[in-house]
């Protein structure tokens, strides 16, 4: 069965501060790996899609790399805009549905 | 672009009455919707796979006759909560799978009193 497992549940950082949220992950055979950004009371919105391992991408402050067993994003000199929960999301080799780990709520304090 | 709707963003219903949400993909087809469901603090559960023109596949536990789902058009999924109850009572959104993932709606928040 998948199973996707997020650390830290929470975060708390000081603007400026970098750090990185983690993301493990088994599944059978992977399709891909997603970060998804959620602000309280609203849909996730789409960071990032990872392939394969060694795979990393980056928006902004944000940059996601990927490895066998886990992912990894990573958090450049955070803004209190940054302040969001972090979920991470797995989606097996012929399906079509993503599961999700409980999220990384991230704060940032200005 | 990959923009998804949800209508109402909130609603507030007598217990027994039946509720519909509506996701719409705007800017693009989906011949796949997903519903969820999320608690306060908890990550997205999935209720159900909704297809284009065919029957919805749902999640074990999730009840197919409690919530109907009906995906008329490649743009238009609907979620009805049946005879809601207060246990009813969540953060409902859906999604719609495009080019590269699944783009998210802003959600529903139902509240059956």
């Amino acid at each position: 069965e998948d199973q996707v497992t997020q650390s830290p549940e929470a975060l708390r950082l000081q603007e400026g501060e970098s750090s990185s949220l983690n993301c493990s992950y088994t599944v059978s055979g992977l399709r891909g790996l997603f970060w998804y950004r959620q602000d309280p009371g609203k849909g996730p919105e789409f960071l990032f899609t990872l392939y394969s391992a060694g795979e990393e991408k980056e928006k902004e402050r944000l940059k996601a790399t990927l490895t066998k067993k886990e992912s990894f994003l990573h958090i450049t000199a955070p803004k209190p805009e940054d302040s969001a929960t972090y979920l991470c999301a797995v989606q097996e080799t012929g399906a079509n549905n993503l599961f999700f780990g409980t999220g990384t709520r991230l704060t940032v304090i200005p | 672009g990959a923009v998804v709707s949800q209508h109402p963003s909130w609603v507030i219903c007598k217990s027994g009455t039946s509720v519909k949400i509506e996701c719409r993909s705007l800017d693009f087809q989906a011949t796949t919707m997903f519903w969820y469901r999320q608690f306060p603090k908890q990550s997205l559960m999935l209720m159900a796979t909704s297809n284009e023109g065919s029957k919805a596949t749902y999640e074990q536990g999730v009840e197919k006759d409690k919530f109907l789902i009906n995906h008329a058009s490649l743009t238009l999924s609907t979620l009805t909560v049946t005879s809601a109850h207060p246990e009813d009572s969540s953060f409902y959104i859906c999604s719609a799978s495009g080019k590269e993932t699944q783009y998210f709606g802003p959600g529903t928040r139902l509240l059956v009193l």
